[in-house]
C-alpha cells in the first residue's frame, strides 16, 4: 500500500464509450502524474500536475483529457479511444514537481480497448 | 535524443548476487532512480543516486558514474520474492521531469 489508490482496477471498453479513471493519493503531496505502461516499453509519462495546475502534456492525443480538481484527486477521461489505447495506466505522485523527489505509484487501471 | 538502455531479461539463483546495468543518454542529468515492480503492481521506490559511487541499503545497492552514462543494481543474497521488473529512470535537469528505461525482468530460480 503506497498511499496512492487507482480505480478501477480493470476496465474494458468499447471504442465509441466514454470513461474514466480515478487516483487518489493519501500522502499530502502537491505533483499528480499519469502514466502509459504498455508491454515491454518504458513508462511514458502523459500529464504532470502541480498545486492543481498542469505543467506537463507531452503530446497526448486529445481523446485523454486529465482533470485535476485538488491536490489529492486525479482523474484521466476517456473517449472514442483506440485499441492501441490498451495498456496500464499509473498514476503517481511526490512532494512536488521541482526537485528529484521519488514518486508514489497506484497500483494502475488494467485497460482493454475492443 | 533520450535514451536508456537495460537489459530485458535476466535469470539468476536463489541466495547468489545479480548485477543489472543501465546506461543512459539523456540532455541533461539530475539524478538516477531505480524502482522495482512485481507482477501487476505498482512500481515502488528502491534507490536514488546523483552523485558517483556505491550506495548501500541492505540487500540493495546501487552505482553511478555519470562521466560513463552508467548505473547498476546489485542484488545480494537472492530471495524468490526478488522476482519482479527493474525499473531505471534518468531525471533530466530542465523540468525534473523522469525518462524511463523499458526494465530488466528478473527471474530467481530455486
Amino acid at each position: 500500500e503506497t498511499g496512492v489508490t487507482q480505480t478501477p482496477r480493470h476496465l474494458v471498453m468499447g471504442m465509441t464509450n466514454k470513461k474514466s479513471l480515478k487516483c487518489e493519493q493519501h500522502l499530502g503531496h502537491n505533483a499528480m502524474y499519469w502514466y502509459k505502461q504498455s508491454a515491454k516499453k518504458p513508462l511514458e509519462l502523459m500529464f504532470v500536475y502541480n498545486f492543481k495546475e498542469q505543467t506537463e502534456n507531452n503530446s497526448v492525443p486529445s481523446r485523454f483529457s486529465p482533470e485535476c480538481p485538488n491536490s489529492s484527486h486525479l482523474f484521466l477521461h476517456l473517449h472514442t479511444l483506440q485499441p492501441e489505447d490498451s495498456a496500464l495506466y499509473l498514476c503517481a505522485s511526490s512532494q512536488d514537481n521541482q526537485k528529484h523527489y521519488e514518486q508514489y505509484f497506484g497500483p494502475g487501471t488494467r485497460l482493454t480497448v475492443t | 535524443g533520450q535514451n536508456i538502455d537495460q537489459p530485458t531479461e535476466m535469470t539468476a539463483t536463489e541466495g547468489a548476487i545479480v548485477q543489472i546495468n543501465c546506461t543512459y543518454q539523456t540532455s541533461g542529468f539530475n539524478g538516477l532512480f531505480w524502482y522495482q515492480q512485481h507482477a501487476g503492481e505498482a512500481p515502488t521506490f528502491l534507490s536514488y543516486n546523483v552523485l558517483d559511487g556505491l550506495e548501500e541499503k541492505g540487500r540493495f545497492s546501487s552505482f553511478l558514474s555519470r562521466s560513463k552514462g552508467y548505473s547498476y543494481l546489485l542484488l545480494k543474497e537472492l530471495q524468490m520474492k526478488d522476482s519482479a521488473s527493474y525499473l531505471c529512470a534518468v531525471i533530466r535537469d530542465s523540468n525534473y521531469q523522469l525518462i524511463w528505461g523499458a526494465g530488466t525482468k528478473l527471474i530467481i530460480k530455486p
